[in-house]
């Protein structure tokens, strides 16, 4: 069974660091890219950055990039996001999700649980 | 960037009942359409992938169709867990989600 577990988030003061965490099983994670999607209270949803499957290459939402850093580590099944810089409006749950078929990498094929992070003073 | 539309807003049905759902594109996405439903307080699931396709697990009275610009999801006898939102996403160079569509009970 496919799972992911993430991590990591809290309440941080605009302008401080945050690192998400989200613990993978059940599928042989180098095979598939991760993504990092995001919902603001009471909205839809967002994507904010993609890793591929072997960690080449990354992608970055406009509204993140230069801001945060995804990241994977094989050996351990996870994948990472290092959010600094934060402002108000990066408030939302962080969900990560398996990305699929593995060739074009379209669909959101299964979803954590979701950390919620809170930028505010 | 092509932007996905998603009507009605909010939907009122009675459980037993049909609900239609549309997702239009701004531009021509052939096939490669998803749809996902989200519970209060819950992950999206993925629902439907290349426009009509079932994903594993999921309940046959969910049918889907359409290409192009105009695609439709379909739930045809409303179960009472099937009251959520529900959203349709494409993928070009990044991913797109529409706005959802709010399934309430009536």
């Amino acid at each position: 069974e496919v799972q992911m577990l993430e991590s990591g988030g809290g309440l941080v003061q605009p302008g401080g660091s945050l690192r998400l965490s989200c613990a993978a099983s059940g599928f042989v994670f180098g095979s598939y890219a991760m993504i990092w999607v995001r919902q603001a209270p009471g909205k839809g949803l967002e994507w904010v950055s993609c890793i591929s499957g072997d960690g080449s290459k990354t992608y970055y939402a406009d509204s993140v990039k230069g801001r945060f850093t995804i990241s994977s580590d094989k050996s351990k099944d996870t994948l990472y996001l290092q959010m600094n810089s934060l402002r108000a409006e990066d408030t939302a749950i962080y969900y990560c999700a398996k990305l699929g078929p593995p060739n074009t990498s379209v669909y959101f094929q299964h979803w954590g649980q979701g950390t919620l992070v809170t930028v505010s003073s | 960037e092509i932007v996905l539309t998603q009507s009605p807003a909010t939907l009122s049905l009675s459980p037993g009942e049909r609900a239609t759902l549309s997702c239009r594109a701004s531009q021509s996405v052939g096939s490669s359409l998803g749809w996902y439903q989200q519970k209060p307080g819950q992950a999206p699931r993925l629902l439907i992938y290349d426009a009509s396709n079932r994903a594993t697990g999921i309940p046959a009275r969910f049918s889907a169709s359409g290409s192009g610009t105009d695609f439709t999801l379909t739930i045809s006898s409303l179960e009472p867990e099937d009251f959520a939102v529900y959203y349709c996403q494409h993928r070009t160079n990044w991913w797109t989600f529409g706005q959802g569509t709010k399934v309430e009970i009536k």
